[in-house]
């Protein structure tokens, strides 16, 4: 059974970039597809992008295209999403979510509060 | 991209009721590439339902999904108390991704 342990709560100021990580463990993390979703307080879902370890290749979404970066570290089965140039609408919990190959994601990491403030 | 609009917004039901939630895609889904998660205060969103119609694994039985192209459904037979909750579809045949902006299911 795979499982997603997240790194911590972050506090940001405005212009600053995150990093955020996802350490997989009990399964074929290689072969796995992995994405970042993240939730701004109160509101909904939203993609921001994906690997496959495998490959290395990224894809991300429109929005974030050039300020997201998403790397995957076979060494330690780790994920890692690095956003740039913050502002305080980037405040949100951000969550790796493992690709199901039949689709859809599962299972998620526990999520990491990230929040912009001067 | 592809928007998702689910409805209702808000649905007030009593335990032991049917929950029919809708989600509507401004175009068709490819492969009915659509699941549906549940998301309770404070905690990761869940996977309920892939490929429109299956069940993930440990799923019960009192949920299940159907649909095709542009017009799917989540329906709970009969709703238990662990059921109220936030529910959202997402299709993930065309990137990118996307989700509805969910239905919160309470207890009336």
């Amino acid at each position: 059974q795979v499982q997603l342990v997240q790194s911590g709560a972050e506090v940001k100021k405005p212009g600053s970039s995150v990093k955020v990580s996802c350490k997989a463990s009990g399964g074929t993390f290689s072969s796995s597809g992995f994405s970042w979703v993240r939730q701004a307080p109160g509101q909904g879902l939203e993609w921001m992008g994906g690997i496959l370890p495998m490959f290395g290749t990224a894809t991300y979404a429109q929005k974030f295209q050039g300020r997201v970066t998403i790397i995957a570290d076979d060494s330690t089965s780790t994920v890692y999403m690095d956003l740039s140039s913050l502002r305080s609408e980037d405040t949100a919990i951000y969550y790796c979510a493992k690709d199901v190959e039949r689709g859809g994601f599962d299972p998620w990491g526990q999520g990491t509060l990230v929040t912009v403030s001067s | 991209d592809i928007v998702l609009t689910q409805s209702p917004g808000t649905l007030s039901l009593s335990p032991g009721e049917r929950a029919t939630l809708s989600c509507r895609a401004s175009q068709s889904v490819s492969s009915n590439s659509l699941a549906w998660y549940q998301q309770n205060p404070g905690q990761a969103p869940r996977l309920l339902i892939y490929g429109a119609s299956s069940r993930a694994t440990g799923i019960p039985d009192r949920f299940s999904g159907s649909g095709s192209g542009t017009d799917f459904t989540l329906t709970i037979s009969r709703l238990e108390p662990e059921d109220f909750a936030v529910y959202y579809c997402q299709q993930y045949g065309t990137s990118p991704w996307t989700f509805g902006q969910g239905t919160k299911v309470e207890i009336k």
